[in-house]
């Protein structure tokens, strides 16, 4: 069975820190992808980041970056020198490659970020 | 990836009574479903809205509580009827723009509260 997990429920930090969020996902499927997702205060869910299965380079993106390891399961987003814009909630979530469809995308129960100005 | 949008962006209803939520794609859209989103808790599959036939519901969603109606490929709504406080969450629509990649994208959600 598919399963996201993330430990963290709550993380603060103070602006400028560095700041990582653990995701560790169990599925017997060998194709599959991971996606990252922030929700602001304001309640929308915003795409970060997907991988497949396939790649397991680290990917950057600005002060965003992410650690993709399937020797340990884990899809961690890190965010360098943090600001006070990067406060919500994460989620992480993954989905089994070509089944699109119903119940094909299973989410973690988040990780609020607050960051202290 | 596709622009969507929802109406209304949130709303304060009273039991009892029912609210039908739109979602809008900017673009056809093969896939798109409801979500809903419990206060503190993360997203729970209310179903997938089929164009042009009864949408296909998770366990513990009924038709009667969420009806669901998607007359083309780029609109959809949900009804969320006969409401009670613990119908208060937001609900979310998602699409999957490209079946090629299974990212689903989401909409800016409607905020329900209900007394």
């Amino acid at each position: 069975a598919q399963k996201v997990t993330q430990a963290q429920t709550e993380i603060s930090v103070v602006e400028k820190e560095d700041v990582t969020l653990d995701c560790v996902y169990e599925t017997r499927d060998t194709t599959y992808y991971l996606f990252w997702y922030k929700q602001p205060p304001s309640g929308e869910l915003v795409f970060l980041i997907r991988r497949n299965s396939f790649d397991e380079q680290n990917e950057i993106s600005g002060r965003y970056s992410w650690n993709f390891q399937k020797s340990t399961s884990s899809f961690n987003f890190t965010i360098t020198a943090s600001q006070v814009v990067d406060s919500a909630v994460y989620f992480c979530a993954l989905s089994e490659m070509g089944k699109t469809g119903a119940n094909n995308l299973f989410f973690g129960t988040g990780t609020r970020l607050t960051v202290i100005p | 990836s596709a622009v969507i949008s929802q109406k209304p962006s949130r709303d304060i209803c009273q039991r009892g009574t029912s609210l039908t939520i739109q979602c809008q794609v900017d673009s056809q859209v093969t896939m798109m479903f409801w979500y809903r989103q419990q206060p503190g808790q993360s997203l729970t599959l209310i179903a997938t809205a089929n164009q042009g036939s009864e949408a296909t519901y998770e366990s513990g969603f009924v038709i009667d509580k969420f009806p669901i109606s998607r007359p083309n490929l780029t609109f959809s709504t949900l009804t969320v009827s006969n409401m009670s406080p613990e119908d208060s969450s937001i609900y979310l629509c998602s699409v999957v723009a490209s079946p090629s990649t299974d990212t689903q994208y989401f909409g800016p959600g409607t905020r329900l509260t209900v007394l």
